[in-house]
């Protein structure tokens, strides 16, 4: 079975851009959710959502938004990209929202 | 708020050395608690998790076990190998979210 994939792997965008990254689950997992990790760092919670609903959200700016599909794949935006954007964004999902979470490789954002 | 500290690195270790790595954190009611490791220029991935006080996690021949009454979660390997290097996040999932700690960077010599 495959494992949670994001695309793309990597991707340079120019300050004030807008950025799409994509996130396709394991099959059968209803829960996909966000997580940015800056050089250095552990991860931080974006957002969550289960069932294509938002379920949780992080502290994060309004610049900061995603949606989930109803093939539970999801997308997260940014706009307005900032220097301080630049991380690697990892999609993680699991079978219902409360279970272990499995990660997919992650996106490296360098925002210049 | 929920929060996980863990052992500062960078932690340099010989071949079959001991490896311990301290994890303590603050979190309000049954936290799961668990250990992702990351490889160089790869994602995370779940390396043992424990789900209730006094569960003991186990894979790949390291171990931790979940202590309620010091709210700890310590990693633990006997005997470490060169393909043991890596970076090592102790975590807890309340609710809906994982929070992480900063991170252990391992790195085993020959």
């Amino acid at each position: 079975d495959a494992g949670v994939t994001q695309s793309p792997t990597h991707l340079i965008k120019t300050r004030g851009q807008h950025v799409t990254l994509r996130c396709s689950p394991i099959s059968g997992h209803k829960s996909v959710s966000w997580y940015q990790q800056v050089l250095g760092q552990g991860p931080q919670f974006i957002f969550q959502y289960y069932e294509k609903e938002e379920r949780g959200r992080g502290n994060f700016p309004d610049r900061f938004s995603a949606r989930q599909f109803p093939n539970y794949s999801s997308e997260l935006n940014v706009n307005a990209l900032l220097l301080g954007d630049s991380a690697l964004y990892l999609c993680a999902s699991s079978r219902i929202d409360r279970d272990e979470a499995f990660f997919g490789q992650g996106t490296r954002l360098t925002v210049v | 708020g929920d929060s996980v500290t863990q052992m500062e690195g960078p932690v340099t270790l010989s071949e079959e050395a001991f490896l311990t790595i301290n994890c303590t954190y603050t979190a309000t009611g049954y936290p799961s608690l668990f250990w992702y490791v990351q490889y160089p220029g790869e994602g995370l991935q779940l390396l043992l998790k424990a789900t209730k006080a006094d569960d003991k996690g186990s894979n790949k021949g390291f171990e931790a076990t979940y202590r309620k009454e010091t709210t700890s979660f310590h990693l633990e390997k006997g005997s470490v190998q060169v393909s043991d290097s890596a970076v090592y996040f102790c975590a807890l999932s309340n609710d809906y979210k994982l929070s992480f700690g900063a991170g252990t960077t391992v790195t085993v010599r020959a």
